[in-house]
């Protein structure tokens, strides 16, 4: 079974402190993607990784960094956490990127649930 | 803009009833599309994954896909109330990598 781990289930931080929300992934994936949740918004891709080093921008990638420094864990980064970042925050990744095989298949981790003061 | 829409419901059906979902995505060259569940306070649970037009059929849930049309449905039959939850619609297309498009979730209450 693919294992997609987040290091908080709940998080409390104040306005402009630095939040690391770290995913690991035990299957050797190299895909790895960032989203986050909000109420009658869905989910909304912040940043995704295709590879240890390699980051692309999502959809909503302001005020928000990524850090890949090994293959199996993708970190997401608030350099000055603000109110409207208060969401719950989805890791996810999938096997592959075959379309028609299931390796493209996401597999989410938790959630880690943000609350900015 | 890739952009997949449902509607936001709730659908209330009662138990023992068909569930009807649908999901419509505007970018043609979309290739995988997925359903996925969510409780409250959970995460998204991947419950089908369709690739081609047609049926597919997992236990109580079919996914239909037209492509022509530009929509995806997931039927869940002899619906049970723990079937209550958001279902997300999710649409992959090559152009980005395979990264997922969601639709903003229809909430299903299935009332005993």
């Amino acid at each position: 079974d693919v294992k997609v781990t987040q290091s908080s289930r709940y998080l409390v931080k104040r306005t402009g402190e630095k939040v690391f929300l770290e995913c690991v992934q035990d299957m050797d994936h190299e895909n790895m993607f960032w989203y986050r949740q909000d109420p009658g918004l869905g989910l909304r891709l912040i940043y995704f990784s295709y590879d240890v080093k390699m980051k692309e921008k999502g959809d909503i990638p302001e005020g928000y960094s990524v850090s890949r420094e090994k293959k199996e864990r993708f970190s997401l980064i608030l350099e000055s956490a603000s109110t409207n970042q208060t969401s719950m925050y989805l890791c996810a990744s999938p096997p592959g990127t075959g379309e028609k095989d299931g390796t493209d298949t996401q597999y989410f981790g938790p959630g880690t649930r943000l609350t900015v003061l | 803009q890739k952009e997949v829409e449902q509607n936001s419901g709730p659908l209330s059906v009662p138990e023992g009833a068909i569930a009807s979902l649908n999901c419509t995505y505007s970018d043609r060259g979309s290739q995988s599309f997925f359903w996925y569940r969510q409780y409250s306070g959970k995460s998204p649970e991947l419950i089908m994954s369709i690739y081609s037009n047609g049926d597919k059929e997992d236990g109580r849930f079919t996914a239909q896909l037209n492509k022509a049309s530009q929509y995806v449905s997931l039927l869940i039959r002899d619906s049970q109330p723990s079937d209550s939850a958001t279902y997300l619609c999710a649409v992959a297309t090559m152009e980005y990598g395979n990264k997922l498009v969601f639709g903003a979730g229809t909430i299903l209450r299935v009332k005993s």
